[in-house]
């Protein structure tokens, strides 16, 4: 069966400091993969997606960044961090070619990132 | 584009009574639609999907949703709420992006809250 991980569930950081918040899947290839941020409990917000390896789609227009440097690693990153970058992220991945293009999304548990 | 809206910020449903939770839709061809169940300080989980077909789906943990065309809906339902249904419900349409990817667009949510 596949499994999801993200780490670390929580994550305090300083204004101005780096960010490294890795995902990886396992049970499953060449998976497409998200990051999304919830802010408050609710909705979410599309960050990054891949479709492949070294295959980065930016959604809105940020201090953050993705990459992917293996066909089942997600990790997203900052060089700066900003106050207004505190939140839930979550990582998913789906299973999207050909026949497969009605998949849903899995998600693992987030990463909760405070930010003093 | 596609959208996806969910009209109600919270419902509150004594147990063992019947739950619905609303989702309406726009979407400029055939929708691939999802339910989704957020646990606190968890990620999401997929509950079920409608694709094509019966309008009436069945998903996970006695949930099941009801596709209207027409009224261009799709409503989560159980018969017979539990108390530890209570969570944050998302409804999900389909959208192809425009680098060939499927992308998810998630309504804000609902809050549902059982009372014993």
């Amino acid at each position: 069966s596949q499994t999801i991980h993200q780490w670390p569930a929580t994550l305090v950081q300083p204004v101005g400091s780096p960010l490294s918040l890795e995902c990886t899947v396992e049970g499953t290839s060449n998976p497409n993969l998200y990051w999304y941020r919830q802010a408050a409990g609710r909705g979410l917000q599309l960050l990054f997606y891949s479709v492949g390896i070294g295959q980065i789609s930016s959604e809105v227009p940020q201090n953050l960044s993705a990459s992917r440097p293996q066909d089942r690693q997600f990790i997203l990153s900052s060089k700066k961090l900003l106050l207004s970058d505190s939140g839930f992220y979550l990582c998913a991945w789906s299973r999207e070619q050909g026949i497969y293009s009605n998949q849903p999304q899995h998600f693992g548990d987030g990463t909760r990132l405070s930010i003093l | 584009a596609q959208s996806v809206a969910q009209p109600e910020d919270q419902v509150n449903v004594a147990e063992g009574n019947p739950l619905t939770v609303k989702c309406t839709y726009s979407v400029s061809g055939n929708p691939y639609l999802f339910w989704y169940v957020q646990y606190p300080n968890r990620g999401l989980q997929f509950l079920l999907k409608y694709i094509t077909g019966d309008n009436l789906v069945k998903g996970s943990y006695g949930f099941e949703a009801e596709f209207n065309k027409s009224q261009t809906s799709f409503h989560l339902k159980k018969p017979s709420a539990l108390v530890s249904d209570s969570a944050l419900y998302f409804c999900a349409v389909r959208d192809r992006s425009n680098t060939g990817g499927f992308k998810t667009i998630f309504g804000a949510g609902t809050r549902l809250f059982v009372k014993a």
